[in-house]
């Protein structure tokens, strides 16, 4: 069965540290990949997506990610993390010929000031 | 642009009492999802709608859950009869086309006591 796979569930950096969330995913076909994110009380917004293309994907808020094929990967990436980037963070892989989207279980990050 | 608008927000119920939620979906949006997401889990489908049709609802325990899409515009699920293991944050969300990426609406938090 398809899954995906988030390795940290809880990180806690200090503004200014770099941020890189794992992401890896198990399907052999053709994927689109996504991140997502939930700020406190709010609903899940699209960070980065990719469909195809240059594997390495800006998103908002100064927020990458890269595909890596050959490991199943699309981990995200900040250089320099802020408070306010203090919220859950979710991948997510959509495969093309289901269009079904699948979920990790999420990665609270804590940002402290 | 309005986003998926999804009432209500919370709801609390007795368990073997019925449920529903609804769903409002961006103009335009032709595909509609709901999700259901447990307590430090990712969200997990339960029904996809193209219009209004119902092309994936392999997830949607159908003995007790139901939904709708009259009209191929807003939807609703409902749950009859509510058991204490439903309670979760039920995700509406949308997208122009299932190639595309989708948008999240608040959710409904429901609690069975």
């Amino acid at each position: 069965a398809q899954s995906v796979s988030q390795h940290n569930h809880h990180v806690i950096l200090s503004e200014a540290a770099s941020l890189e969330l794992g992401c890896n995913y198990s399907y052999g076909g053709t994927v689109n990949l996504f991140w997502y994110v939930q700020y406190p009380g709010q609903h899940l917004q699209l960070l980065l997506k990719y469909f195809s293309g240059d594997p390495l994907v800006k998103g908002i808020k100064g927020f990458e990610a890269e595909f890596i094929k050959s490991k199943f990967s699309f981990n995200l990436r900040k250089p320099s993390v802020q408070w306010s980037d203090t919220a859950e963070y979710f991948c997510a892989v959509r495969t093309t010929g289901t269009y079904k989207y699948i979920f990790g279980t999420g990665t609270r990050l804590k940002v402290l000031a | 642009e309005a986003g998926v608008v999804q009432s209500p927000r919370y709801k609390i119920i007795e368990k073997k009492q019925p449920v529903a939620f609804w769903c409002n979906p961006i103009s335009g949006h032709n595909t509609l999802y709901w999700y259901l997401q447990n307590l430090g889990q990712g969200p997990e489908l339960l029904i996809r709608y193209e219009n209004e049709e119902a092309v994936d609802d392999s997830q949607l325990p159908k003995d007790r859950f139901s939904a709708e899409r009259l009209k191929g515009v807003d939807s609703t699920l409902k749950i009859q009869p509510a058991e204490l293991g439903d309670s979760a944050v039920y995700l509406c969300a949308s997208s122009i086309g299932r190639s595309t990426e989708a948008f999240f609406g608040q959710g409904t938090r429901l609690t069975v006591v």
